[in-house]
């Protein structure tokens, strides 16, 4: 089967920094993702890892570990205007598909 | 570039209705995926298009749903007989292809509100 864990909720202060772990199970990979999602909006593209290691972008990270199934997305310097859901997917190999975990709502407080 | 256009952005519908959703690509993408999203939920997968093609339709259910992307004009969602439970956001993305490493783009969604 296919499964993609994440934790429902995080909560962590402006100005600090947050990592938001992933953990799947697929048939095949061929790349993670991590989306943004403000509520009622539409998911916008943050990151992708097809190799293993780190992708900085500016304020966000992306780290992938093919081995142990295992990603996280660490933002720095926390604005309120992060405060968001962040989605984990996996495109599987021999699919075009790309699966989604449930999301983690992250509140940013001042 | 308008970015990938959906309409409409609200639909409700009654009961037993049927309910269309539009959505038309980047201008370049032909590949087309569409995604539900229940409230407080992830995207579920429903269906994978290449004009004129379904390539998987694995995440779609069996009745009342279907998907088509014409030749010309965009990609429909069409469900029949919208119960309650049909009531979310549907999202669209498209990519110039399935190997785009950038991800996909996404519409700004379609809610569709069955009462």
């Amino acid at each position: 089967g296919q499964n993609i864990d994440q934790p429902t909720e995080m909560t962590a202060t402006e100005g600090a920094i947050v990592q938001i772990n992933c953990t799947y199970q697929t048939s095949g990979f061929n790349g993670l993702f991590w989306y943004q999602q403000h509520a009622g909006e539409a998911p916008t593209f943050l990151s992708y890892n097809v190799l293993d290691g780190l992708e900085e972008k500016g304020r966000f990270s992306s780290f992938l570990s093919r081995s142990k199934g295992y990603s996280y997305l660490l933002l720095k310097e926390l604005q309120m205007k992060d405060s968001a859901s962040y989605l984990c997917a996996v495109r599987a190999t021999g699919g075009f598909k790309t699966i989604f975990g449930a999301g983690t709502r992250l509140f940013v407080k001042a | 570039n308008a970015g990938v256009m959906q309409n409409p952005r609200h639909l409700v519908r009654r009961r037993g209705q049927e309910a269309r959703l539009r959505c038309s690509p980047m201008k370049g993408h032909s590949h087309v995926y569409w995604y539900r999203q229940l409230p407080e939920e992830g995207l579920k997968f429903m269906v994978y298009l290449q004009k004129e093609n379904i390539i998987d339709e694995s995440g779609m259910p069996k009745e009342r749903f279907s998907a088509e992307f014409p030749k010309e004009g965009p990609s429909i969602l069409r469900i029949q007989q919208v119960v309650r439970g049909d009531s979310a956001a549907y999202f669209c993305a498209s990519s110039p292809s399935q190997d785009r490493v950038g991800g996909y783009t996404f519409g700004s969604g379609t809610r569709l509100t069955v009462v």
